[in-house]
C-alpha cells in the first residue's frame, strides 16, 4: 500500500475535466513539492508537472495542478483519448525517500 | 538530448546477483542526482535508490533493498550502476534509470531511460 494514496481509477468523455487526488502528510507533501508522472501504455513514465504546479515544455496547458497542504491533484482539461494513460504523484519525504502513488488509471469513454 | 540507456536485465535465480549499468549522455552527468525506480508487472513505480551528483556523498535506499542493493556511479564513463544482492521473487520488475533535475536527491525526476526487465525466478 502507497504512502500516497490516489484513486485507483479516473474516467471521462472527450472534451470533458477529470481531476486527480493525491494524498498524503506533513513529512512528505505537506513540506516537499509534488510531481506528477504520465505513464501511457507500454512506455516509460514521463514528467508531466514539477514543483507542484509547474509545466516542462511540451506539456500542453490542458494540463494543470495544485497542491493544499498534504493534498494535490492534478486536473486534465478538453480530455482527448491520446490522455488515456497512467498517473503517478510524487513526493519526496523527509524520511529521505521519494514516493510515489500508487497510480491511477485513466479512461476516456 | 538526454539520453539514459540500461542494460544487465535477465533471468536470475532467488538469492542470485545481478548488476545494471545506464550509460548518460547529453548533459552534464556530475551535475545531477540519478535514481532507480522498478515496476512490478502489472503494478505501479516503487523507487529504489538515489544517489547524489558529483561530491555529494549522499545515498538513499528503499527499505525494501537496503543492505542489499548498491547504488555507484562513474563519472569517468557517465555511467550508473545498481549492483543488486540477494534477490527475491519480489524484486521481479522493470528498473528504470532516471535523471534527477537537481544535485541532491528530491525526487524530481526529469528523464527516464526504457527501462530494463529483471526476472528473479528458480
Amino acid at each position: 500500500q502507497s504512502v500516497l494514496t490516489q484513486p485507483p481509477s479516473a474516467s471521462g468523455t472527450p472534451g470533458q475535466r477529470v481531476t486527480i487526488s493525491c494524498s498524503g502528510s506533513s513529512s512528505n507533501i505537506g513540506s516537499n513539492y509534488v510531481y506528477w508522472y504520465q505513464q501511457l501504455p507500454g512506455t516509460a513514465p514521463k514528467l508531466l508537472i514539477y514543483r507542484n504546479n509547474q509545466r516542462p515544455s511540451g506539456v500542453p496547458d490542458r494540463f494543470s495542478a495544485s497542491k493544499s497542504g498534504t493534498s494535490a491533484s492534478l486536473a486534465i482539461s478538453g480530455l482527448r483519448s491520446e490522455d488515456e494513460a497512467d498517473y503517478y504523484c510524487a513526493a519526496w519525504d523527509d524520511s529521505l525517500n521519494s514516493l510515489f502513488g500508487g497510480g491511477t488509471k485513466l479512461t476516456v469513454l | 538530448e538526454v539520453q539514459l540507456l540500461e542494460s544487465g536485465g535477465g533471468l536470475v535465480q532467488p538469492g542470485g546477483s545481478l548488476r545494471l549499468s545506464c550509460a548518460a549522455s547529453g548533459f552534464n552527468f556530475g551535475a545531477y542526482a540519478m535514481s532507480w525506480v522498478r515496476q512490478a508487472p502489472g503494478k505501479g513505480l516503487e523507487w529504489v535508490s538515489s544517489i547524489g551528483g558529483s561530491g555529494a556523498n549522499t545515498y538513499y535506499y528503499a527499505d525494501s533493498v537496503k543492505g542489499r542493493f548498491i547504488i555507484p556511479r562513474d563519472h569517468s564513463t557517465n555511467t550508473l550502476y545498481l549492483q543488486m544482492n540477494s534477490l527475491r521473487a519480489e524484486d521481479t520488475a522493470i528498473y528504470y534509470c532516471v535523471k534527477d533535475r537537481e544535485w541532491l536527491p528530491r525526487g524530481y525526476f526529469d528523464s527516464w531511460g526504457q527501462g530494463t526487465l529483471v526476472t528473479v525466478s528458480s
